[in-house]
């Protein structure tokens, strides 16, 4: 089983950049429980998304997440400078975990 | 504040062994299942195992079946992993997280990582 993200996206301030996760399985379900986490460079990865669409109690307004097109997808709405990193997402197989290759987001 | 310590890591030779400690504290350690996570150098997560609040379930990646073990002492707040047969592409920083209530697939709260390496 493989999950696809974008390698990279390039988003400038202010703007909005969806990124999305694809299971090779075949289209992704609220039953695949979609996470989104952020990583940045010597840090630990920090979680932003659980469940397709909820928000954990520190995750910033701005980010948000659904199902688009058969992915799960992290929508990043007004983005900020701070928000160059890499996300990764993680799609459940009932029992096994696979997190997707990650995307690395350049704010520029 | 919920938080997850990690230790144990450390340089290893291949065919060695490790066990890795998972402290945790601000939480109900029993009602959270758990999971180790591991990230090589220079590359994405890779999810390892997980385990249930009781400890009575217990959930492997292939590439680690048959070679790692996860458990837990609710009594210490403690996850463990035991990792035997170290090969050189289990280098990695291995990181601890916290599952949502008995979800170990949503994954909150993680710690800061331990250094596995692997080397002759």
């Amino acid at each position: 089983t493989v999950v696809t993200q974008e390698p990279s996206l390039t988003v400038s301030p202010g703007g909005t950049v969806t990124l999305t996760c694809a299971s090779s399985t075949g289209a992704v379900t609220s039953g695949y429980y979609p996470n989104w986490f952020q990583q940045k460079p010597g840090q630990a990865p920090r979680a932003l998304i659980y469940n397709t669409s909820n928000k954990h109690s520190w995750t910033p307004a701005r980010f948000s997440g659904s199902l688009l097109g058969g992915k799960a997808a992290l929508t990043l709405s007004g983005v900020q400078p701070e928000d160059e990193a890499e996300y990764y997402c993680l799609l459940y197989y009932g029992g096994a975990v696979v997190f997707g290759g990650g995307t690395k987001l350049t704010v520029l | 504040e919920v938080q997850l310590l990690e230790s144990g890591g450390g340089l290893v030779q291949p065919g060695g062994s490790l066990r890795l400690s998972c402290a945790a504290s601000g939480l109900t350690f029993s009602s959270h299942a758990m999971s180790w996570v591991r990230q090589a150098p220079t590359k994405g997560l890779e999810w390892v195992s997980a385990i249930s609040t009781g400890g009575d379930r217990t959930y492997y990646a292939d590439s680690v079946k048959g070679r790692f073990t996860i458990s837990r002492d609710n009594s210490r707040n403690t996850l463990y992993l035991q990792v035997d047969g170290l090969r050189a592409d289990d280098t990695a920083v291995y990181y601890c997280a916290s599952g949502i209530l008995k979800y170990y697939y949503v994954m909150d709260v993680w710690g800061q990582g331990t250094t596995v390496t692997v080397s002759s």
